[in-house]
This record gives structure tokens, C-alpha cells and sequence, in this order.
């Protein structure tokens, strides 16, 4: 069964500081990866994937993950924290050797409050 | 461009009653989900499809129904609801993708509270 971890519930930075949100995940084949971020009273938005090649996969609003297979970690990151930054972040894995074609198990989410 | 469009956006229903959370999207986009987002739990699949005509259970199916007539139209119907169904509930498409690979585009979610 595959799964994703999300083990702080909350992120606190100063803005301009680097961020980083953490995510594990576990999966029977190759992994398919994705970080979507969520501002209050409103849906979803993708922000970034990993699907093969490239370890460091950029994003949308200067956003970057990195894939570390051996850690089976993908960390999403940016150099530069904006207080426009703050909202839910959520990873979210798929088994590239599943059948079930394109459902995403969510981690629980983190929280990142960027302060001025 | 509007995406994926739900409604309603909020409702409040007494325990028992049959209600039904319509999602339609203008992109064609053969798959659909429905998800609940709950605090503590993130994001859980309720149910999919593929593409029109066909459907597939998630996670957390029971007590939920849903159809796919067509490809832009996939409505969620609780039957008989209960409180444990208070929820936030999204729907979404997936974006065509080698093997399933695809983003997704989420609706801006329906709040419902079943008392």
C-alpha cells in the first residue's frame, strides 16, 4: 500500500529565511510525486512533481522539491520565504506500478505561517 | 475559464435527509475525484472515475454514491447523512498524463454540516 507522511503539523519562519516542509512517503514501485498548496476557503492548487529523471524539480512560485530515493523523502523548499507564502501545504504520492490510475494519497498537511 | 465549478458552497442538513453535491468541469478532462478534507486527516478519496461511465470506490466510500453520465458532470449524493459526514468536500480532475501522471485541478469545495 503506498502512503505519505507529513511529520510537522506546523512550519514557522521569518520571511526571508529559507523554508523547508518535510514528506516521506512509501510505495511499492516508483513513486509519482506532488506538492499542492491550499489558501484558506479555497480548493487546491498544484505546485510541483516528480515523475522521473531530474532529483531537484522546480515549481511554481519559486518553489523546488527534492527527490531522495534512498531517504524516500521530497522536501519541498524555497530560498526565500514570503509572508504570501503562508497557507496548507500537501504532499501527495502515487505507485507508478499501481492499476489505479491517477488516485493520490494526501499526507495530513502542514501548516506554514511565514512571519514578517 | 472556470475550471471545476461546485455547488453548493456550503449547506447545513439534518441528519437523514439525501443530499447531492454537483461538480462539473469545462476542460474535458476524462478523470474525476471526490475527496473529504478533515483537520488531522488530510485529504481522502471518497470516490473516482476514470473516464465517463465508470466509477471506482476510494478510501472512505461508504455512505456515498456518485455517477458519471457524462464527462464534464459528476455529482456526489449522500443518501441518508449523518453527522460524521460534516466535512469539507472537493472535487477534482486530473490533467491527461503519461500512466496517470496528471495534476489535478480542485474545485473551491463544498461545506457541509449535517446536524
Amino acid at each position: 500500500a503506498q502512503s505519505v507522511a507529513q511529520p510537522e503539523d506546523q512550519v514557522n519562519v521569518a520571511e526571508g529565511n529559507p523554508l523547508t516542509v518535510k514528506c516521506t512517503y512509501s510505495v511499492s514501485g516508483n513513486p509519482y510525486l506532488f506538492w499542492y498548496v491550499q489558501y484558506p476557503n479555497r480548493g487546491l492548487q498544484f505546485l510541483l512533481k516528480y515523475i522521473t529523471g531530474d532529483n531537484l524539480v522546480k515549481g511554481s512560485y519559486g518553489f523546488e522539491a527534492e527527490f531522495n530515493k534512498s531517504q524516500t523523502s521530497f522536501h519541498l523548499k524555497k530560498p526565500s520565504a514570503l509572508v504570501s507564502d503562508s497557507a496548507l501545504y500537501f504532499c501527495a504520492v502515487r505507485d507508478g506500478g499501481s492499476s489505479n490510475t491517477g488516485k493520490l494519497i494526501f499526507g495530513q498537511g502542514t501548516t506554514l505561517q511565514v512571519k514578517p | 475559464i472556470a475550471g471545476i465549478t461546485q455547488a453548493p458552497t456550503s449547506q447545513i442538513l439534518a441528519a437523514g435527509r439525501r443530499m447531492t453535491l454537483r461538480c462539473t468541469q469545462d476542460m474535458r478532462h476524462n478523470a474525476m475525484y471526490w475527496y473529504r478534507q478533515d483537520l488531522g486527516l488530510g485529504l481522502r478519496l471518497i470516490h473516482y472515475s476514470n473516464t465517463a461511465g465508470t466509477t471506482g470506490k476510494g478510501e472512505v466510500p461508504d455512505g456515498y454514491s456518485v455517477s458519471r453520465a457524462n464527462t464534464d458532470d459528476f455529482p456526489l449524493t449522500l443518501a441518508s447523512a449523518v453527522p460524521s459526514q460534516t466535512s469539507v468536500y472537493f472535487c477534482a480532475s486530473r490533467s491527461p498524463g503519461l500512466a496517470g501522471t496528471g495534476e489535478l485541478f480542485f474545485g473551491e469545495g463544498s461545506r457541509l454540516t449535517v446536524l
